[in-house]
């Protein structure tokens, strides 16, 4: 079955710094998920991506969509203390959402 | 609008056992899937439902099953629980599967 791989698994960053993850899936995707979930807590919907080589920003957050949708990034800029938590990509395969193992972002301030 | 409801929200039983967890869905979100989480596993798949139907199933043995009511809201069962199962369960909405889900806060479970 579909594989969804995320890296890396764990990233410390100095409040400021930029913050890049990555999705990999081992089958095309029609469309990919982001969600964030904060310590303790549940998982929560950011963006849905749906094109070949799309690109959506929400506010500090740009997410790709590579061009053989079979890859995608987040990429936050500047981060503060308030992004501290786990991101997770997740692809539909036969209508399951697969769910990658997740990055989890901690921004020291 | 209300969220996703789980009920109870932390469980604590006995190996053999079995539990009964609890989701009500949006209002109007027809499908239901259920996850399990692990920090060792992350978000497994357990099994989706749409319309009273299970529609997907994840690599779970049979112990682990579920079912949807006409209104939506939908149980999972965990039977002869091992102390393996302890994990935290989590239920998600959508209005349709290629949309975002709404997770709820999930069933804190520990097997002892």
């Amino acid at each position: 079955g579909q594989q969804v791989m995320q890296i890396p698994q764990y990233q410390h960053v100095q409040e400021g710094e930029d913050f890049t993850t990555y999705c990999n899936s081992s089958t095309t995707l029609s469309n990919i998920q982001w969600y964030k979930q904060r310590p303790g807590g549940h998982p929560v919907f950011l963006i849905q991506l749906v094109k070949s080589g799309e690109v959506k920003k929400q506010k500090r957050l740009t997410f790709q969509f590579g061009e053989a949708k079979k890859n995608s990034s987040l990429h936050i800029t500047a981060t503060q203390t308030t992004d501290v938590g786990t991101y997770f990509c997740a692809g539909l395969d036969t209508g399951k959402l697969i769910f990658g193992q997740g990055t989890t972002l901690q921004v020291k301030p | 609008k209300a969220g996703v409801t789980q009920t109870p929200r932390y469980l604590i039983k006995t190996r053999g056992q079995q539990v009964t967890l609890s989701c009500s869905p949006i209002s109007g979100h027809r499908s239901v899937s259920w996850y399990q989480q692990t920090p060792g596993q992350g978000l497994q798949f357990l099994f989706e439902y749409f319309s009273e139907t299970q529609r997907n199933k994840g690599n779970f043995p049979g112990r682990f099953s579920g079912r949807q009511f006409s209104n939506s809201r939908s149980e999972m069962n965990v039977s002869t629980l091992e102390l393996g199962d302890s994990a935290l369960y989590l239920c998600a909405s959508s209005f349709t599967t290629q949309e975002g889900y709404t997770f709820g806060s999930g069933t804190r479970l520990t097997v002892v």
